[in-house]
């Protein structure tokens, strides 16, 4: 069974501190791996990646894939209170666009 | 622009009754996908449409649920026979190519059957 699963669940830290998020995954067909932070409704896209040992880099935010190992993580340093949201990830399927998420991770960054 | 677009945004309906939710892709976005949200869960997938293609359906949990896409552009995801299981935030998203690029999310529709 096609599976994606992220940890921790949830993240309490304070304003200034460097979190890393994990998500694994064990799928078919695999195609990409996306990450998306959702603050109220709408998850809105933060990284796609596709190849191993590549990082992306935006501002504080960076994220790298291993293929070999099945998973990523996702990094932000500095951390805001604005950075307090549901880190979302998720596995793209390469013969559909279905994406498989896994459960989340609840961000909360304390000033 | 005008990003992806769902409607209503919050529907309370009794168990039982039949419900419509809407979708409006951004323009041109060939690709449209439904997801559903439980509480504290992350997104589920429901069902795939790319271009005139025949949709993906593999993740809609049962037939009460159905969805179609008139014209290559707004979908409608109908749930029959609700019940107080289906409530959930409905979320849609859509993407200019089917199964390569980023997909960008609407605001949802928030469901409670009651």
């Amino acid at each position: 069974e096609d599976k994606v699963v992220q940890s921790p669940l949830s993240l309490v830290v304070h304003e200034g501190d460097t979190v890393t998020l994990n998500c694994s995954y064990e799928v078919t067909n695999f195609r990409s791996l996306l990450w998306y932070k959702q603050e109220k409704k709408a998850p809105t896209f933060l990284f796609m990646l596709t190849s191993s040992g590549i990082e992306k880099k935006s501002g504080r935010l960076s994220s790298i894939l291993d293929k070999k190992e099945l998973f990523s993580i996702l990094n932000i340093t500095a951390t805001q209170t604005g950075d307090s949201a549901i880190y979302l990830c998720a596995v793209l399927f390469s013969n559909t666009g279905k994406l498989i998420f896994g459960q989340g991770t609840t961000l909360q960054v304390k000033p | 622009g005008a990003g992806v677009s769902q409607s209503p945004s919050n529907k309370v309906t009794e168990k039982g009754k039949d419900v419509e939710l809407r979708c409006d892709p951004i323009s041109g976005h060939t690709a449209l996908y439904w997801y559903r949200q439980s509480l504290g869960q992350g997104l589920e997938f429901l069902i795939y449409f790319q271009g005139n293609s025949a949709p993906d359906k593999s993740g809609l949990p049962s037939d009460r649920f159905s969805a179609e896409r008139t014209g290559g552009s707004v979908s409608t995801l109908t749930i029959q026979r609700t019940q107080q299981e289906d409530s959930a935030v409905y979320l849609c998203a859509s993407s200019n190519a089917g199964g390569s690029t980023q997909q960008y999310f609407g605001p949802g529709t928030r469901l409670t059957v009651t």
